[in-house]
């Protein structure tokens, strides 16, 4: 499995502001994904996190609302800018660890409770 | 576009009792990856199962196995003896790529396991 935390767990943000999520995990690892999981909802996915080029955006999703770094293979960021109270979600990153030489499982960290006011 | 659906928003079940969510996909593609996650209400995804498209045995964890109908389309959860543990979301994923690739997530199914 893979050790995976995400710091802050929550917050509380007043619109306009911006927020950065950290992501840390256990040992090295090739992708990193970031999703949003609104009230209710199901997990979207808005990035993949690539170490030493910038992250790849799905549709919907845009580096200058949701920047993302990837410094090294066990730390990912992803800042929620210029934040409105539809940014409220959950936030979680994931990664993809190899368990036997043929199969790679998706581990997901605790997520980061938003509510933007 | 790759699409999973999960028609059962809610489902309950007693204690030691069998339930089976159901999950349906669409792709073109032949070779594929399909998971079912757990998310408790501690929030924290859990893997529960996973199927790869190119082996025709369902598989199996424990209380927890797949039916895996890749002509139909139909990758199904079946819970056995039901524990109170149990209560949880369910999330039906799928992957094109069993390497760096990320999830396509079905809308949930919310379990209740209830005494």
């Amino acid at each position: 499995s893979a050790v995976i935390s995400q710091k802050p767990s929550r917050d509380i943000c007043q619109r306009g502001t911006s927020l950065t999520i950290q992501c840390q995990v256990d040992s090295q690892v090739t992708m990193m994904f970031w999703y949003r999981q609104q009230p209710g909802q199901s997990l979207t996915l808005i990035a993949t996190a690539n170490q030493g080029s910038e992250a790849t955006y799905e549709s919907g999703f845009v580096i200058d609302k949701f920047p993302i770094s990837r410094p090294n293979l066990t730390f990912s960021t992803l800042t929620v800018s210029n934040m409105s109270p539809e940014d409220s979600s959950i936030y979680l990153c994931s990664v993809g660890r190899r368990d036997t030489w043929y199969q790679e499982t998706q581990y997901f960290g605790p997520g980061t409770r938003l509510l933007v006011l | 576009a790759q699409t999973v659906t999960q028609s059962q928003p809610e489902m309950s079940v007693q204690e030691a009792e069998t339930v089976t969510l159901s999950c349906t996909y669409d792709t073109s593609e032949n070779n594929y990856y399909l998971f079912w996650y757990k998310q408790p209400p501690s929030r924290q995804m859990i893997l529960v199962i996973r199927q790869e498209a190119y082996k025709q045995q369902n598989a199996t964890e424990n209380r927890f196995s797949v039916n895996f109908q890749k002509a139909a389309k139909s990758f199904s959860l079946k819970i056995s003896d039901s524990q109170l543990g149990d209560t949880a979301m369910y999330f039906c994923a799928f992957t094109l790529s069993n390497s760096g690739y990320a999830l396509n997530f079905g809308k949930g199914t919310s379990l209740l396991v209830t005494p």
